[in-house]
């Protein structure tokens, strides 16, 4: 079936470590996107690719890093510059970047804690 | 800068008591409005799209119409399967920021 993998499903992080989240889809989506979500706030775009080697900036990338090498992948790095990364993580792709007529369709997410 | 409140933040219902969520947003050129269901430790699940004024979504209990201002999710005869987080997202045109914003979501129970 056609979706979007995300793993691992829970990730622990030391204080000090960079971590990647991973997101793979085989829906041959063009744009990707990651999303952070925290009790009580809406979900808040990191980064977003609409073609693969381009990517862009969301609402709260200071901390994280991608890279889009390949249309299926979209990898997440967690730097230690980011102070506050316990979180819910979700990556989401669309056939283009408007989203169409279905919208996004997300991962499972990914839970990341700091211990 | 683009906004998005859903309300109520909490909604407990009885089974078969029928109810609305709303979204109201602000926003400087609406592309097209999105209803998202979200099961607890899941991604979100797609619901309906709206893209203009007076357009309306049926999928099974549940109804989505928009508004020049707001959008209202409606749940007829609601059951204990339908409790979840409703989310609601918009995408503007451009010039806007890409990807989409959401609100906070509203959490929908529905007792037996």
């Amino acid at each position: 079936d056609g979706g979007i993998t995300q793993s691992p499903k829970y990730l622990f992080r030391k204080e000090g470590q960079n971590v990647t989240l991973s997101c793979e889809q085989n829906l041959n989506h063009d744009a990707m996107y990651w999303y952070r979500q925290d009790p009580g706030q809406g979900l808040r775009l990191i980064y977003y690719s609409q073609i693969v080697n381009d990517f862009q900036k969301g609402d709260i990338a200071e901390g994280y890093s991608v890279s889009r090498e390949k249309k299926e992948s979209f990898p997440l790095t967690v730097t230690s510059a980011q102070k506050n990364p316990t979180a819910f993580y979700l990556c989401a792709s669309s056939p283009t970047r408007t989203g169409g007529i279905y919208g996004y369709t997300f991962g499972s997410g990914t839970r990341l804690t700091v211990v | 800068e683009d906004q998005v409140t859903q309300s109520p933040e909490a909604l407990r219902l009885q089974e078969g008591e029928s109810s609305s969520l709303n979204c109201s947003y602000t926003v400087s050129g609406l592309r097209g409005l999105f209803w998202y269901r979200q099961d607890p430790g899941k991604g979100p699940e797609f619901l309906f799209t709206l893209y203009s004024a007076g357009e309306e979504k049926e999928k099974e209990r549940l109804k989505a119409t928009l508004t020049k201002k707001e959008s209202f999710l409606h749940i007829t005869a609601p059951k204990p399967e339908d409790s979840a987080t409703y989310l609601c997202a918009v995408q503007v045109y451009e010039g806007g920021a890409d990807g989409l914003t959401f609100g906070k979501g509203t959490h929908l129970i529905i007792q037996p």
